[in-house]
């Protein structure tokens, strides 16, 4: 699988958007790029998917670079309730899934 | 709520018991894994169930021991544990099928304390 590069934290303010980077320079054809989040004393959370078109669900969007290099995830209206570590991972979605999480960033959201 | 339920959410043991932790899911999904997340530590795969046979051990040691009595019921036995086995167990589930994006769900954890 290929390996990703998060920032360790960042800081958002309440309203605005939060953008969240993620490199995956070794990423191949076939791979996927997920988020997940985990807010604090509770198990991750599925946010989003995808290969190499933008993606948007009720969550967030993603945007992959063209050459799949890079991703960002976007909250576009960020709450309180959006602090939480967010995990960027690269993989086929192959049979059943073997997920390997990082350290992630952890995401601060303030009033 | 995800449709991943665990049960107990805390848990606190003595080293020479023998306690079980419990992974139910309701999404009809066909492959569930247990994850293992110490202090400060990135998830860690414990073992995979794959239409309940199970596909995946990752080197856990015997005194964790798994067992998947059908597709929706997970459970982690557990006996004569170590206090460096304290941490948040996780369950997690998904729908294996070819063209599917196989997104997991995950429960709430077990928070396991050993004394």
């Amino acid at each position: 699988d290929a390996k990703t590069t998060q920032p360790t934290s960042m800081d958002c303010a309440e309203g605005r958007a939060a953008n969240l980077p993620c490199n995956h320079s070794t990423i191949s054809g076939n791979e996927y790029v997920y988020w997940y989040r985990q807010i604090h004393s509770q198990g991750p959370q599925y946010i989003i998917h995808g290969l190499k078109n933008n993606e948007t669900n009720e969550m967030a969007s993603l945007i992959i670079t063209e050459d799949r290099k890079s991703s960002t995830l976007i909250l576009p209206h960020a709450t309180l309730r959006d602090t939480a570590v967010y995990y960027c991972i690269v993989r086929v979605p192959r049979g059943f899934q073997k997920l390997v999480f990082g350290t992630g960033t952890r995401l601060l959201v303030s009033p | 709520e995800t449709g991943v339920t665990q049960t107990p959410r805390h848990l606190v043991m003595g080293m020479t018991n023998k306690k079980s932790l419990k992974c139910e899911q309701h999404l009809g999904h066909n492959a569930m894994y247990w994850y293992k997340q110490s202090a400060k530590k990135p998830l860690e795969l414990m073992f995979v169930y794959s239409l309940e046979e199970r596909v995946e051990n990752n080197s856990v040691p015997s005194r964790f021991s798994p067992e998947c009595p059908n597709s929706s019921h997970l459970f982690l036995h557990l006996h004569t544990l170590q206090p460096e086995d304290s941490a948040l167990y996780l369950c997690a589930s998904s729908h294996e099928a070819s063209g599917r994006y196989n997104e997991q769900f995950f429960g709430p954890g077990t928070r396991l304390t050993v004394l």
